[in-house]
C-alpha cells in the first residue's frame, strides 16, 4: 500500500492475555518505529529498527513488552501479559532513512479490561 | 523540567491569524522533529529539522541550535489547521523525546 499499514485498528483483551500488533511500513523504508499514546498522554518512543542493525529497545516499559521485524519489512509488537496500564494507541511510523520525516500509521487501539 | 516543552499549551484563533508555536528543548539535540495530530488521532510529519528554517505552503519552521528553541508558524490560518502539534527532539540514538502538545483550535 501507499502508506503506513497498521493491524488490527482496535484489540480487546482481557487481562493476563499475550497480543501482537502489527506494522506494515512503506515499501522502502529502512527505518521504522513503535510508539505509544496512552489515553490523555503524550507519545513515547518504544523501540527503533534500522536496516539489518541491531534494534533501539530502550523505549521498552518493561520485559513484557518485545518486537521484531522480519525481513526488513514487517514488524510485529508482541505484549506479553498484558495489564490495564497497557491499554494506549500503539502507532507504528517508518521513514527513509534516518534524517527524513517519518509516516505514521493509524494506529492499533489496545483495550485492556 | 521536562526535556522538551511547548508554549501555549491551548490556542484559540481566528481564521486567518498569524499562529506560532513554540518548542524549547534543554538537551543536546541532533534532529527536530514537528507533527501535526487530527482530531482524528491521526499522525502527520510536517517537518524535520537540524538547523535554519523549511517553508511547506502556509507551514513555516525554524530553529535555534544555540537558544534550543524552534518555532512553527502557520500563515493566513484556516480552521482545517486545528489540531495538536508535538514537537519532538532526538538527542541520542534514534529515541525521540516528545513535548506534551499545543492544541490549536482555528475559528471560522
Amino acid at each position: 500500500g501507499a502508506g503506513v499499514s497498521q493491524s488490527p485498528s482496535n484489540k480487546v483483551t482481557e487481562k493476563g492475555k499475550d497480543v501482537e500488533l502489527r506494522c506494515d511500513p512503506i515499501s522502502g523504508h529502512t527505518a521504522l518505529y513503535w510508539y505509544r499514546q496512552s489515553l490523555g498522554q503524550g507519545l513515547e518512543f518504544l523501540i527503533y529498527f534500522q536496516g539489518n542493525s541491531a534494534p533501539d529497545k530502550s523505549g521498552l516499559p518493561s520485559d513484557r513488552f518485545s518486537a521484531e521485524r522480519t525481513g526488513g519489512s514487517v514488524s510485529t509488537l508482541t505484549i506479553q501479559r498484558t495489564q490495564q496500564e497497557d491499554s494506549a494507541v500503539y502507532l507504528c511510523a517508518s521513514s527513509h532513512g534516518t534524517a527524513n520525516i517519518q509516516y505514521f500509521g493509524a494506529g492499533t487501539r489496545l483495550s485492556v479490561l | 523540567k521536562n526535556e522538551v516543552e511547548q508554549s501555549p499549551q491551548n490556542l484559540t484563533a481566528q481564521e486567518g491569524e498569524f499562529i506560532t508555536i513554540n518548542c524549547s528543548y534543554s538537551v543536546g539535540i541532533s534532529a527536530l522533529h514537528w507533527l501535526q495530530q487530527h482530531p482524528g488521532g491521526g499522525i502527520v510529519s510536517l517537518f524535520m529539522l537540524s538547523s535554519g528554517k523549511k517553508k511547506h505552503g502556509r507551514l513555516i519552521a525554524t530553529i535555534n541550535i544555540q537558544e534550543k528553541h524552534s518555532s512553527l508558524h502557520i500563515t493566513a490560518s484556516h480552521p482545517r489547521d486545528s489540531a495538536v502539534y508535538i514537537c519532538a527532539v532526538r538527542s541520542g540514538g534514534q529515541n525521540f523525546v516528545f513535548g506534551p502538545g499545543t492544541r490549536l483550535s482555528v475559528l471560522p
